[in-house]
């Protein structure tokens, strides 16, 4: 099993519409948790962190659910300015990042 | 305030040759990690250094190298080049090896022919 796994998508989404990405990771000892968003052969840029009570950025809600090694990411009223690729993070004893294979937005107008 | 600065930007180079990427962290970030993304995947961990010594090592040959200075910059040496070893080369930056989350420099772009 892939230590971080994510749908690759591509997801097409119209303009406004919500969308969730979902995230599952294998090792339970991780402590940290992010989003990053990859712009086409940019650098991946930190969207959010993730913890336990979730959190929200205006349009970006993200949920954690340590028990079953579970992360998401909510966009509300997409934009087209948010077609990238969301990479999940999770951290490895404070070692390493582990990147997941990224999930590639559309939003159509 | 200055970003992660890696250089050079793009590189071409031939099979079997050698190649030093370069890296200067945020003023202040005393970790420093490297990572080899192909396209189409997640970046993958290849080396992390905190006050200038290793503190981590992905699963990459000996042939891949860092060092981190007394500045904090930090160099990746990748020796006896492969074809494989095209890729976007991304340095990244913390103050607390990670754990408000690192920040990205823009990468080097090395081509094997």
């Amino acid at each position: 099993r892939k230590e971080v796994e994510q749908d690759p998508g591509p997801f097409n989404v119209p303009e406004g519409a919500t969308v969730a990405f979902n995230c599952t990771y294998s090792n339970s000892a991780s402590q940290s948790f992010f989003w990053y968003r990859q712009d086409c052969r940019k650098e991946p840029k930190l969207l959010m962190s993730v913890y336990s009570s979730g959190n929200e950025d205006g349009r970006f809600t993200a949920q954690l659910n340590r028990a079953s090694q579970y992360i998401s990411l909510l966009i509300r009223d997409s934009k087209l300015s948010d077609s990238a690729t969301y990479l999940c993070v999770v951290d490895n004893y404070g070692q390493n990042f582990v990147f997941g294979p990224g999930t590639r937005l559309s939003v159509l107008p | 305030d200055a970003g992660v600065t890696q250089s050079p930007t793009h590189l071409i180079k031939t099979r079997g040759q050698q190649v030093t990427l370069r890296c200067s962290p945020i003023s202040g970030h005393k970790s420093v990690s490297w990572y080899q993304q192909v396209l189409g995947q997640g970046p993958q961990f290849i080396f992390q250094y905190y006050e200038k010594e290793e503190r981590g090592r992905g699963n990459f040959p000996d042939r891949f190298s860092a060092r981190q200075f007394p500045n904090y910059s930090s160099e990746l040496n990748v020796n006896a080049l492969l074809l494989g070893d095209s890729a976007l080369y991304l340095c990244a930056s913390s103050r607390d090896r990670g754990r408000d989350g690192y920040t990205f420099g823009s990468g080097t772009r090395l081509t094997v022919v």
